[in-house]
């Protein structure tokens, strides 16, 4: 059984700029979480989509973005980059929502200069 | 206050003792509780959930709740090399459902 898949896998980007994410979750799992990681932070949860919705949303500002098709992935966006969105954000799905058994992908390590 | 709240060691243990992870959390309405294991440079991948105040082992790992405390704990018992790892405690409260981590605590267990 394939895992959480994420690309691109490292990305470097420039102040400004807008960066797209993309989780493909486990078959027939239908919950994607994201989260950014950061030495300082820690995991930091972002959102999470369920059947196509967000279901639920952390304490970001509202240039992270997020959407979910009806196969299950799902796309992170963010938009007008900082030095500081520079982080490893983790997809994670999991069979039903509000759970606390996620499976995590790889990450996307996305570097802001 | 830190919703979850970790000791962030690192924590040096040697090889075949016992180590042992704590964690608060600050929601009294939490439910399910959890410890995930990331090695560096890879993501968590989850070793043990709790639902219920006691223990609950699984091979050499034992959780420990204490719902009255607030209290979550991981004890790995006859600890390898392998273990080395960050340890990740996390909790899905009573009103915010969604999972919440605690900031990790780093374990090196010396051969």
């Amino acid at each position: 059984k394939a895992g959480v898949t994420q690309t691109p896998r490292y990305l470097i980007k420039t102040r400004g700029q807008q960066v797209t994410l993309s989780c493909s979750p486990i078959s027939g799992h239908r919950s994607v979480s994201w989260y950014q990681q950061t030495p300082g932070q820690g995991l930091q949860f972002l959102f999470e989509y369920f059947s196509e919705t967000q279901r639920n949303k952390g304490n970001f500002p509202g240039r992270f973005s997020g959407r979910q098709f009806s196969n299950s992935r799902s796309e992170m966006n963010v938009s007008t980059l900082e030095l500081g969105d520079s982080a490893l954000y983790l997809c994670a799905s999991s069979f039903d929502r509000e759970t606390g058994e996620l499976f995590f992908g790889e990450g996307s390590r996305l570097t802001v200069l | 206050q830190k919703e979850v709240e970790q000791n962030s060691g690192p924590l040096s243990v040697p090889e075949g003792a016992i180590a042992s992870l704590n964690c608060t959390y600050s929601d009294r309405g939490s439910q399910s509780f959890f410890w995930y294991r990331q090695y560096s440079g890879k993501s968590p991948e989850l070793i043990m959930s709790i639902y219920s105040n006691g223990d609950k082992e699984d091979g050499r790992f034992t959780a420990q709740l204490n719902k009255a405390s607030q209290y979550v704990s991981l004890l790995i018992r006859d600890s390898q090399p392998s273990d080395s790892a960050t340890y990740l405690c996390a909790v899905i409260g009573g009103s915010a459902r969604q999972l919440t981590f605690g900031s990790g605590t780093q374990l090196t267990v010396l051969p």
